[in-house]
């Protein structure tokens, strides 16, 4: 079955730092990744989403992320952290059915001034 | 403006008495999907609708109903409430496909008794 693992329940990186939050797959056939963002007492907004093409993906607020086949990874980037970037993100994976998402755990990111 | 509404936002029940959670989207959406979100356990899928005549069960189905009559429209019914369906759901729309953007609602955060 298709899956994600988001190996860290928390990261903690001080603002203007660069950050990363890991996400690891497991799939088969092509895989289409995505990354949301869930605001304190808000629903989960999507990020950004890899299907195709350049390994490195763009999204909103600054976010990338970088798909890599050979460690079977999806990392989510920020060159430069914001405290304002605090907040729940998930990575998620279509499933096979390709009729659902099936998502992480989650990973707390906390941003220190 | 774009959105997915969800009534009520909070609800406090008891064990056994019926309820119902709305959610609707103005986008003319077809697909709709509802989660639960767990501490630990992250989002997990419920029921999913690819448009208005298909209807499926998701990840953790038990205990719960759903009907799409209208395409704006995608309810979650509590036939008999219990304990263990005390959780924070949400629900979501997508253009076509769940790998589309999905878009979600404020949640409601239910406590069952």
């Amino acid at each position: 079955a298709q899956s994600v693992a988001q190996p860290e329940d928390q990261v903690n990186v001080a603002e203007g730092n660069p950050l990363t939050v890991k996400c690891t797959y497991s799939v088969s056939g092509n895989p289409y990744l995505f990354w949301y963002v869930q605001y304190p007492n808000r629903g989960l907004q999507f990020l950004l989403k890899y299907i195709t093409g350049d390994n490195l993906v763009k999204g909103s607020y600054g976010f990338e992320a970088e798909f890599n086949k050979s460690q079977t990874s999806f990392h989510l980037k920020k060159p430069s952290a914001l405290v304002s970037d605090s907040a729940l993100y998930f990575c998620a994976v279509r499933d096979r059915s390709f009729q659902k998402l099936v998502f992480g755990t989650g990973t707390r990111l906390l941003v220190s001034p | 403006e774009a959105q997915v509404t969800q009534n009520p936002r909070y609800l406090i029940t008891v064990t056994g008495k019926k309820l119902t959670v709305t959610c609707s989207q103005n986008m003319n959406h077809e697909y709709m999907s509802w989660y639960r979100q767990d501490p630990g356990l992250g989002l997990r899928q419920i029921y999913y609708s690819m448009n208005v005549e298909v209807t499926d069960k998701g990840d953790v189905p038990e205990g719960y109903k759903v009907s799409r009559k209208e395409k704006r429209n995608f309810p979650l019914i509590l036939e008999s409430p219990s304990p263990n369906q005390t959780s924070l759901y949400f629900c979501a729309s997508s253009l076509v496909y769940p790998t589309d953007t999905q878009y979600f609602g404020p949640g409601t955060r239910l406590t069952v008794l």
